[in-house]
């Protein structure tokens, strides 16, 4: 099992743009989630579904849109990127919300 | 509302040392809480794990946990520290059905030789 998988590792974007942050599971994990992580703020909740079809949002959704068409894979929008934006993110996936396992994180920069 | 504490941003022990790290969090049912550590660059592992029964849990890499409910605390502590134990360590809570995890802050965790 590759677990939790992410890309890119490293992006680099300029005010204004719009990216796709990937995230794909092969454990069968109805729960998956994306936090940021932020020098002394530990990791906030941005968005988390609960199955396909089915999201919420977390403690920090602006600027952010996710969808979840299939079990696997739960993609993070970035609509239109702001310096505010620079952090690093991280998918999560768990079966029935007990214990979360999670991916490598992507790196990103907001120019 | 549901919380996490860590108390101390920076810890320096010395290599061999005995290690505790302190958690407190704030949550009106019994809490699922988690330990988990993140090397420099990487992603987070899950260390260890309560949900319910005895409450001296045993994780990965000779760490171990204890709640305590009175003190709503949940401290990782460990015997003997390896330098290989330099890395961020987190301690979260389940917070809802849904399984969201709330994070504290993080404890830094440097090994001196």
């Amino acid at each position: 099992n590759a677990g939790v998988t992410q890309t890119p590792k490293f992006q680099v974007l300029k005010t204004g743009q719009s990216m796709t942050l990937q995230c794909a599971q092969d454990m069968n994990h109805e729960y998956m989630s994306w936090y940021r992580q932020d020098p002394g703020m530990g990791l906030r909740l941005i968005h988390y579904s609960v199955g396909a079809g089915i999201t919420d949002q977390g403690e920090v959704p602006n600027g952010y849109n996710v969808s979840r068409s299939t079990t696997e894979d739960f993609p993070l929008r970035l609509l239109s990127a702001a310096p505010s934006q620079t952090s690093v993110y991280f998918c999560a996936s768990s079966y029935y919300g007990y214990e979360q396992y999670f991916g490598p994180g992507t790196r990103l920069t907001v120019t | 509302a549901q919380s996490v504490t860590q108390p101390d941003i920076h810890i320096t022990v010395s290599e061999g040392a005995s290690l505790e790290l302190r958690c407190n969090y704030s949550y009106g049912a019994t809490p699922y809480l988690f330990w988990y550590v993140q090397s420099p660059g990487q992603g987070l592992q899950l260390l260890l794990k309560y949900f319910s029964g005895d409450t001296l849990v045993q994780g990965i890499k000779g760490f171990e946990a204890e709640f305590k409910r009175s003190q709503s605390s949940f401290n990782l502590r460990k015997p003997s520290v390896h330098w290989s134990d330099a890395a961020e360590y987190f301690c979260a809570v389940r917070g809802g059905s849904q399984g969201n995890l709330i994070f504290g802050k993080g404890t830094k965790l440097s090994v001196k030789p």
